[in-house]
């Protein structure tokens, strides 16, 4: 979901579900896109990417699923541990050394 | 893999006064930096990019002469936030590129508390 005023909304999950964050991005033209992973007080941590040539990616525990038609990206976590824990972030960019633009997050709350 | 080095990771200053952040690459070459701002439950509001050896384009509403940026090699950049005040108070975080791919490489932070 989007977030609305300052107030990053909450996705709350219990532990070994699948968590299922979405993201709504604006720019058609964006050719690569980033979900981070950041932890209070530190800096954001790469998660997984996808260029705008895929639909889907696939890591460890984690997929990113790419919409171009609906301007949607989601990132789908397997398994949800309580490290998980943290605020979640789309970015996405024009093209490679281009500026990074940031959604505007979501935290997820794993219950145990 | 790439690493991104930010220092001081916090800092406390008086109201007035000028602190500098300093973001290195420390085993790649960084043609491009971005320095980001961060208020609490806020998202990365990226202030401006820099390229070494020229000036740095900063995003609309920011002001250069408050925030001097430098990028005066392919490994370090600074960020310099001039007669500070405590709206200044936020969480700076700097991003390195290099043109060997398209990975964007985060430093951990600086807190800054303006007092």
């Amino acid at each position: 979901g989007e977030s609305v005023g300052l107030h990053l909304p909450t996705l709350s999950v219990q532990e070994g579900d699948n968590s299922i964050i979405n993201c709504a991005y604006s720019n058609s033209a964006s050719d690569y896109f980033i979900w981070y992973k950041q932890e209070s007080g530190k800096g954001p941590q790469f998660i997984i990417d996808i260029r705008s040539n895929m639909d889907k990616r696939q890591g460890q525990r984690v997929t990113v699923l790419l919409n171009k038609t609906v301007k949607h990206l989601s990132l789908q976590i397997a398994a949800t541990q309580p490290g998980d824990s943290a605020v979640y972030f789309c970015a996405e960019s024009p093209g490679a050394n281009s500026k990074l633009t940031f959604g505007k997050g979501i935290t997820l709350s794993v219950r145990p | 893999g790439a690493v991104v080095s930010q220092h001081p990771s916090w800092v406390i200053c008086k109201s007035g006064t000028s602190v500098k952040i300093e973001c290195r690459s420390l085993d790649f070459q960084a043609t491009t930096m971005f320095w980001y701002r961060q208020f609490p439950k806020q998202s990365l509001m990226l202030m401006a990019t820099s390229n070494e050896g020229s000036k740095a384009t900063y995003e609309q509403g920011v002001e250069k002469d408050k925030f001097l940026i430098n990028h005066a090699s392919l490994t370090l950049s600074t960020l310099t936030v001039t007669s500070a005040h405590p709206e200044d108070s936020s969480f700076y975080i700097c991003s390195a590129t290099s043109p060997l791919d398209y990975g964007y490489t985060f430093g951990s932070g600086t807190r800054l508390t303006v007092v």
